[in-house]
């Protein structure tokens, strides 16, 4: 069983959708949870990230830990086009060594 | 700052042949990893440095793969021989230790063909 695990996907919604991305994690001492960006032929970048559980929100966009469950999430309110790429979620536990999920590709059309 | 540069952005070789790929760091970052993305296995960690020093090299897949960081401006990852099923995107990520999330910030990674 991988450390983080996340449904690939693809995932395809029409403009204005709210769009919902989950990961869960087995190794309790994940501290750190973030959501990484990645557009086509382009590396991840480091879109939001939660420090233990609660929420954060970004704008559009809201990150969602649930230590207990051991859930990750990532809601994308008003979805754009400009919002299709893939969408990776990753844990590390405060150190240097970070984990990262498949990644979600996500597909907004017009 | 130009960010993290890789290079060759693409990279078509034969079995068995010997894959040089290149990294440079941002500059200032101490830290340096190396990672691969198939669409099988996703973005896996093979290796990663701190001040020039391999850390942990505990996902390098097989003896055919090495890594060095003669200074902190350049970093090597060689596959030799290399084999089809190396096939994948190789990135390269640098971070500045912080502590807390440890923001890695990556390259456009070396897309690498072996037929």
């Amino acid at each position: 069983q991988k450390e983080v695990e996340q449904d690939p996907g693809p995932l395809s919604v029409p403009e204005g959708a709210i769009v919902s991305l989950n990961c869960t994690y087995s190794n309790s001492a994940f501290q750190y949870f973030m959501w990484y960006r990645q557009y086509s032929r382009k590396g991840p970048e480091l879109l939001m990230y939660t420090y233990s559980s609660g929420n954060k929100e970004d704008g559009r966009f809201t990150a969602q830990v649930d230590k207990s469950s051991k859930y990750i999430s990532l809601f994308i309110r008003d979805s754009q086009p400009s919002d299709s790429a893939t969408y990776l979620c990753a844990a590390n536990t405060g150190g240097f060594k970070t984990i990262f999920g498949a990644g979600t590709r996500l597909f907004v059309k017009a | 700052d130009a960010g993290v540069i890789q290079s060759p952005r693409h990279e078509v070789t034969e079995m068995g042949q010997e894959v040089t790929l290149r990294c440079k760091p941002i500059s200032g970052h101490d830290y340096l990893f190396w990672y691969r993305q198939t669409m099988m296995r996703g973005l896996e960690l093979l290796i990663y440095f701190n001040n020039n020093v391999p850390i942990d090299d505990s996902g390098m897949p097989e003896d055919r793969f090495s890594a060095k960081m003669p200074n902190a401006s350049f970093s090597t990852l060689k596959i030799q021989p290399s084999e089809p099923r190396d096939s994948a995107v190789y990135f390269c990520a640098s971070s500045l230790a912080r502590g807390g999330v440890n923001e890695q910030f990556f390259g456009p990674g070396t897309r690498l063909t072996v037929l």
